[in-house]
């Protein structure tokens, strides 16, 4: 079955830049008919999409703020995510997530969690 | 930008029907899904395309949506249900997420 596997710091201290990655099993981060996003959990905000990438032709990304890069490594079939100049807002527990292409199709596949504080 | 919008909190009896409801501008022409997410967990998709149930999860948890609003409705509640439930759906190539209602088994 489809699993993704996240690793990463858990402490990022203000101004740098966060980094996670995602690895995929049982699937393809080239898949034509899914999407490797991240979302994050605090409980002030609650769920929050950051973005995603995907291939179909080529490949695309969509982001919720300028501070966000998703990239995929098709060599390690992973996908990682930068968020650039963090404030302890920041803070909380970020997912990665995969949706199929389907009109209404959820975020089905889902990582562990990793928690992530922001703090110097 | 595109918002939707839940209760924060709903509460029911054991046995009884729940009904949380999410709302958004011309909700009913989008799909929305479902989620459920219990502490130490990863969220758990128990609804998608308005009303259709992913595999493995219980006939209870059934989902609609008409004009502005969508409604997830869990029959017959049990206490394992207590949790944070959130609906979604995309704007443009944007996913959005209702800010999430607590649900409290009593």
């Amino acid at each position: 079955q489809v699993q993704l596997q996240q690793s990463g710091p858990g402490l990022v201290k203000p101004s740098q830049t966060l980094s996670l990655t995602c690895a995929i099993s049982g699937d393809s981060v080239s898949s034509n008919s899914a999407s490797w996003n991240w979302i994050r959990q605090s409980p002030s905000r609650g769920l929050e999409w950051l973005g995603r990438t995907y291939r179909r032709s080529k490949w695309y990304n969509d982001y919720a703020h300028s501070r966000i890069n998703i990239n995929a490594d098709t060599s390690k079939n992973q996908f990682s995510l930068q968020l650039s100049s963090v404030t302890p807002e920041d803070t909380a527990v970020y997912y990665c997530a995969r949706v199929g292409i389907g009109a209404g199709d959820g975020f089905d596949i889902w990582g562990q969690g990793t928690l992530v504080t922001v703090s110097s | 930008s595109y918002e939707l919008t839940q209760p924060p909190s709903v509460s029911v009896s054991p046995g009884q029907t729940a009904s949380i409801t999410c709302s958004g501008d011309k909700l009913g022409n989008k799909y929305t899904c479902w989620y459920q997410h219990k502490p130490g967990q990863s969220p758990v998709l128990v609804i998608y395309q308005d009303n259709r149930r992913p595999s493995g999860i219980p006939e209870r948890f059934s989902g609609s949506s008409s004009g502005n609003t969508a409604t997830l409705t869990i029959s017959g509640t049990q206490a394992m249900d207590e949790a944070d439930y959130y609906c979604q759906a995309w704007d443009s190539s944007t996913a959005v997420f209702g800010g999430g209602t607590r649900l409290t088994v009593l």
